[in-house]
């Protein structure tokens, strides 16, 4: 069974701070994918992440592979309220034909205050 | 708008009873799979269906079970349900490197 650590569980936050996510696992990914979810709603897809290495930005987000392909990171820089929510990130271990069996890290509940 | 849709939104049920889910994924989309998300968590895969065939299961017991329909509807079917079994059930589909949740439906066991 694969596990996916996401840290930390909860951020509170002023406006025009900076922060990081963090997800961990023993496992190599096929990919990862990052979640932001609403109450009520379901996770809406903000990015995946493929390559080692890789770095992808989105606005002010800024997601990042680590190179073994074991671990990612979410920083956002100048957090605004609108940024509150809850941040998932989902590992898709099996990869190939065998894709979308996520695994997903227990969650980043995410306040930032006006 | 992710084209993915779930009845009802919220169920009550007693203890003991069935339930059935629906959703209805992206037409094209061959895989749906199925999250049991509980308060305070991330979502936990429960199985997957790939061409109306279950294509791989979590830790979920038999008593979850589903049905993938040819026009992209699916089931998730709970039969003897226990109060552990509330929580926020979602439905997803999509392509290799992108899923598509619904916005889930809320089921509480009293």
């Amino acid at each position: 069974t694969q596990l996916l650590e996401q840290s930390p569980q909860f951020l509170s936050i002023q406006e025009g701070e900076n922060l990081t996510v963090y997800c961990n696992s023993s496992s190599v990914f096929s990919s990862l994918q990052w979640y932001r979810q609403e109450p009520g709603e379901g996770p809406v897809l903000l990015v995946t992440v493929v390559t080692g290495g890789e770095v992808k930005k989105l606005k002010r987000l800024t997601f990042q592979f680590g190179d073994a392909r074991k671990d990612s990171s979410l920083h956002i820089t100048a957090a605004q309220p609108g940024d509150t929510g809850l941040y998932l990130c989902a590992g898709d271990y099996a990869g190939g034909t065998s894709y979308g069996k996520l695994t997903f890290g227990q969650g980043t509940i995410l306040t930032v205050h006006p | 708008e992710t084209g993915v849709t779930q009845s009802p939104t919220h169920l009550i049920k007693t203890r003991g009873q069935q339930v059935t889910l629906r959703c209805s994924s992206q037409s094209g989309h061959n895989t749906v799979s199925w999250y049991q998300q509980a308060l305070g968590q991330g979502p936990q895969f429960i199985f997957q269906y790939y061409r109306e065939e279950e294509n791989g299961r979590g830790n979920f017991p038999p008593r979850f079970s589903g049905l993938q329909f040819p026009n992209y509807s699916s089931e998730l079917n709970v039969n003897a349900l226990e109060l552990d079994d509330s929580a926020l059930y979602l439905c997803a589909s999509g392509g290799a490197y992108e899923q598509y949740f619904g916005p889930g439906t809320r089921l509480t066991v009293t």
